[in-house]
């Protein structure tokens, strides 16, 4: 049974730190890993997609990177702002299934 | 484009009444899902389903009933509610690819269900 780990459960950081959220996964026949974001009593919002042939992906200050064989993906935010607080999970796609299964998430405080 | 809508927000249920969680899309996915989110377990997957009148069970099916009427809509039934069903529900949508979730997920904002 595939299960993810993230790692830490929650961070603090002071405003324009680069910061770097970690999440490892068992099984490694995974067919994509995604990247989330949830604000408090919300929903959760996209952020990257990697495909198992990806090593990875960037979207602004944002970049996600996979190593399969290891089992770890990191989600790497530059100059962190106060609006980055949220919690990240991290979802892998195990191929020929049509479950994600989640991490916990991480927390992640951005201090002014 | 309004993605993947859920109605209500919230809800507060006795035990043992039953009620339906209502999940619409409009970006034409035929894969839709639904999952629940509880304190310290994550998102769990509860039922998917890859069309119209095909829905299987998740990780967690107990207590709950899906259909699959229309390419839209996909509503989770709870048919005699129980506190353990306390939790946040999502919906998702997204494309598939054979027998896997092809491309990223698109979930909703979210109904927040209180079972006293």
């Amino acid at each position: 049974k595939q299960e993810v780990t993230q790692i830490p459960a929650a961070l603090s950081v002071p405003e324009g730190e680069n910061l770097v959220l970690n999440c490892s996964f068992t099984d490694s026949a995974i067919y994509n890993l995604q990247w989330f974001r949830q604000d408090p009593g919300k929903g959760l919002t996209s952020l990257l997609l990697i495909q198992s042939s990806q090593r990875e992906q960037t979207s602004g200050r944002l970049n996600a990177s996979l190593d399969k064989s290891s089992g770890r993906s990191t989600l790497y935010i530059a100059a962190s702002q106060p609006g980055d607080s949220a919690t990240y999970l991290c979802a892998v796609n195990v191929a020929g299934s049509y479950q994600l299964t989640f991490g916990k998430g991480t927390k992640l405080s951005v201090i002014p | 484009n309004a993605g993947v809508t859920q109605t209500p927000k919230f809800q507060v249920l006795k035990t043992g009444q039953s009620m339906t969680l209502q999940c619409a899309q409009d970006m034409n996915h035929e894969y839709m899902s639904w999952y629940r989110q509880d304190p310290g377990m994550g998102l769990r997957l509860i039922h998917y389903s890859v069309g119209a009148g095909i829905t299987d069970q998740g990780e967690v099916p107990n207590g709950y009933n899906v259909s699959r009427s229309t390419t839209e809509d996909f509503p989770l039934r709870l048919l005699s509610a129980a506190p353990s069903q306390t939790s946040v529900y999502f919906c998702a949508s997204g494309v598939t690819s054979g027998s896997t979730l092809y491309n990223e997920q698109f979930f909703g904002p979210g109904t927040r269900l209180t079972v006293l």
